[in-house]
């Protein structure tokens, strides 16, 4: 059974760094992209970023880009989401998926709750 | 960036009827248009990908359509376990990917 389990979710201050993880198991990690959506408190869904199968290609929506960095350790089947200069509108639900490039996301882990605030 | 509208916002419906919810596109996305069931406190589930695909475990009532810049979600027969937001998702111009803003959907 495919499945993805995020952790590192937490209340950080304003200008503050956090350090989201998501370990995978049930299929091969590194035949697969892999993303971050998040979803503020009551509203929808935002993609964040996304890597390539391989780890050599990332994007990011223009939101974060140049505060958050995308990577993957194929050897611990783990997806992370390292996050710097936080902002009170960085407040959310962060998911990881399974998927992007040239796949949907089809496979969501349950979560992990990022609070920006003093 | 593209952006996808989604109507109606709202949709208030009895089990059995058919739901139909539509998601347009700012520009192309040929058919790389997926949709997402999202029920309170759960994940995003994939239904539809590449605009008619059902995804794996997903019941044959639902059905998606559509190409271009007009996608259309089906719900054939509803059940009260359908009540939920529903969200429609393109990668056909890409980054960002990006999400409509959502219809909730309500069994009476």
């Amino acid at each position: 059974e495919v499945q993805v389990l995020e952790s590192g979710g937490d209340l950080v201050q304003p200008g503050g760094s956090l350090r989201l993880s998501c370990a995978a198991s049930g299929f091969i990690f590194s035949s697969y992209a892999m993303s971050w959506v998040r979803q503020a408190p009551g509203k929808g869904l935002e993609w964040v970023s996304v890597i390539s199968a391989g780890g050599g290609t990332t994007y990011y929506a223009d939101s974060v880009k140049g505060r958050f960095t995308i990577s993957r350790d194929i050897s611990k089947n783990t997806l992370y989401l390292q996050m710097n200069s936080l902002r009170a509108e960085d407040t959310a639900v962060y998911y990881c998926a399974r998927g992007g490039f040239t796949i949907a996301f089809d496979n969501w882990g349950q979560g992990s709750l990022v609070t920006v605030s003093s | 960036e593209i952006v996808l509208t989604q109507s109606p916002a709202t949709l208030s419906l009895s089990p059995g009827e058919r739901a139909t919810l539509s998601c347009r596109a700012s520009q192309s996305v040929s058919n790389y248009l997926a949709w997402y069931q999202q029920k309170p406190g759960q994940a995003p589930r994939l239904l539809i990908y590449d605009a008619s695909n059902r995804a794996t475990g997903i019941p044959a009532r639902f059905s998606g359509s559509g190409s271009g810049t007009d996608f259309t979600l089906t719900i054939s027969s509803l059940e009260p376990e359908d009540s939920a937001v529903y969200y429609c998702q393109q990668r056909g111009n890409w980054p960002p990917y990006t999400f409509g803003q959502g219809t909730k959907l309500e069994i009476k």
